[in-house]
């Protein structure tokens, strides 16, 4: 069964904290991402990785930063955490492809920034 | 810039009745995919359909139906006989063809979102 693991389902941390999400798939899939979902926003799209070491911005970058030293592994690091960045974080992988688009999600990582 | 969306917010429906979930897209590419997720309260998106933009055909798994017109930018789902186990929060998303050399055209774009609430 493929699988996408987030480190941690629910953290609670306190302004200004360095914060890590871990996140790990077992698929071999080369392209992993990071979206945040908001009531009413849907989910928006923070960084992608398309291989290893290889990073884009997506549409909300600022304040965060990523990192993906191996394939399977990517993080998503908060340098300061602020209260606006409390939300829920979706991991996802795909494999890279044209006709293979379909994305697997992790259970997601339930962030409270105090 | 690729855009979805889903004007439904939240739908609520009793058991058994069909429901139709909206989605209009944008893209300025010729080559696109079109996706439908579902999330239940547990968290997990769940993949239900992928659909490229050269293949039009309405499929059918089921109690469930999509509707695929480029003609209006839509690709709705519709849910046939209803139940309560259809609860979730449904995604519409587009992706537009990223080939093989990387870049910006790998990201999967999301509507915000529609609540379906399924009532016994």
């Amino acid at each position: 069964d493929v699988k996408v693991t987030q480190s941690s389902r629910y953290l609670v941390k306190r302004t200004g904290e360095k914060v890590f999400l871990e996140c790990v798939q077992d698929m071999d899939h080369e392209n992993m991402f990071w979206y945040r979902q908001d009531p009413g926003l849907g989910l928006r799209l923070i960084y992608f990785s398309y291989d290893v070491k290889m990073k884009e911005k997506g549409d909300i970058p600022e304040g965060y930063s990523v990192s993906r030293e191996k394939k399977e592994r990517f993080s998503l690091i908060l340098e300061s955490a602020s209260t606006n960045q409390t939300s829920m974080y979706l991991c996802a992988s795909r494999k890279q492809g044209a006709w293979t688009g379909e994305l697997f999600f992790g259970e997601g990582s339930r962030l409270t920034v105090l | 810039a690729q855009k979805v969306t889903q004007a439904q917010t939240e739908i609520s429906v009793v058991e058994k009745e069909d429901v139709t979930l909206d989605c209009v897209y944008e893209t300025r590419d010729t080559t696109y995919y079109l996706f439908w997720y579902k999330q239940p309260p547990s968290g997990e998106l769940v993949f239900l359909i992928r659909r490229n933009s050269f293949d039009e055909q309405n499929e059918i798994s089921g109690r469930y139906s999509w509707n695929f017109q480029k003609s209006t930018s839509s690709f709705n789902f519709t849910i046939t006989a209803s139940q309560v186990v259809d609860s979730a929060v449904y995604f519409c998303a587009l992706s537009e063809d990223g080939g093989y050399s990387g870049g910006s055209n790998y990201k999967l774009t999301f509507g915000k979102g529609t609540l379906l609430t399924v009532n016994p």
